[in-house]
């Protein structure tokens, strides 16, 4: 069955840490990542939309993709309490946006 | 410009009534899914319109759910004969399946199911 996984979680990193989130998607044909943030009580937010292979950067975050693998990652560095959330990574998968289970990132103060 | 917007933000009903849930995407999106997140789970898909295409009713978890949208825009998720298992936050989101970002969502706030 064509899925998306996500490291389980719950992931606690110290205040200025790199938090690392890592996913695997099972559609070869998937072309398109993204990274959501849900804070609790919250919707999911777009933070990163990655295509290439290679790292993107914007700001405190890096998504890294390689297609051959099959992985997609999420780098938070300099991590905030603000950055405390459920990550979600999400892949097209038969024509529709298919979303990973999340991992909970709490980061201690 | 306007988001994704959903009501009502909050809904109280009794078991055994039957509950409608409005959406109104970005306008000009051309896709538009629901979702259901209970309490501390994921997101669980329930239902998607693209276009003028039939919809992809795969995910709903039984004949109780339906939803229907029209002129390919506003969308209406309802709920026969609710349950206490139905209360979750029910989540809206539309895409412009256009160009290489074509499969990124945009939520609304969520609708908020109580069932008594």
């Amino acid at each position: 069955q064509k899925e998306v996984e996500q490291n389980s979680g719950p992931l606690s990193v110290p205040e200025g840490a790199i938090a690392s989130l890592n996913c695997t998607y099972s559609d070869r044909g998937s072309q398109s990542f993204f990274w959501y943030r849900q804070y609790s009580g919250k919707s999911p937010e777009l933070i990163m939309f990655i295509y290439s292979n290679g790292d993107k950067e914007d700001g405190r975050f890096t998504a890294q993709l390689n297609k051959a693998s099959q992985y997609v990652s999420l780098l938070i560095r300099d991590s905030q309490p603000s950055d405390s959330a459920t990550y979600l990574c999400a892949a097209p998968i038969d024509y529709k946006l298919s979303f990973g289970a999340g991992t909970t990132v709490t980061v201690r103060a | 410009g306007a988001g994704v917007s959903q009501s009502p933000s909050n809904k109280v009903t009794e078991k055994g009534k039957d509950v409608e849930l409005r959406c109104d995407p970005i306008s000009g999106h051309t896709a538009l899914y629901w979702y259901r997140q209970s309490l501390g789970q994921g997101l669980e898909f329930l239902i998607y319109f693209q276009g003028n295409s039939a919809p992809d009713k795969s995910g709903l978890p039984s004949d109780r759910f339906s939803a229907e949208r029209t002129g390919g825009s506003v969308s209406t998720l309802t709920i026969q004969r609710t349950q206490q298992e139905d209360s979750a936050v029910y989540l809206c989101a539309s895409s412009s399946r256009q160009g290489k970002r074509s499969y990124e969502q945009y939520f609304g706030p969520g609708t908020r199911l109580t069932v008594t």
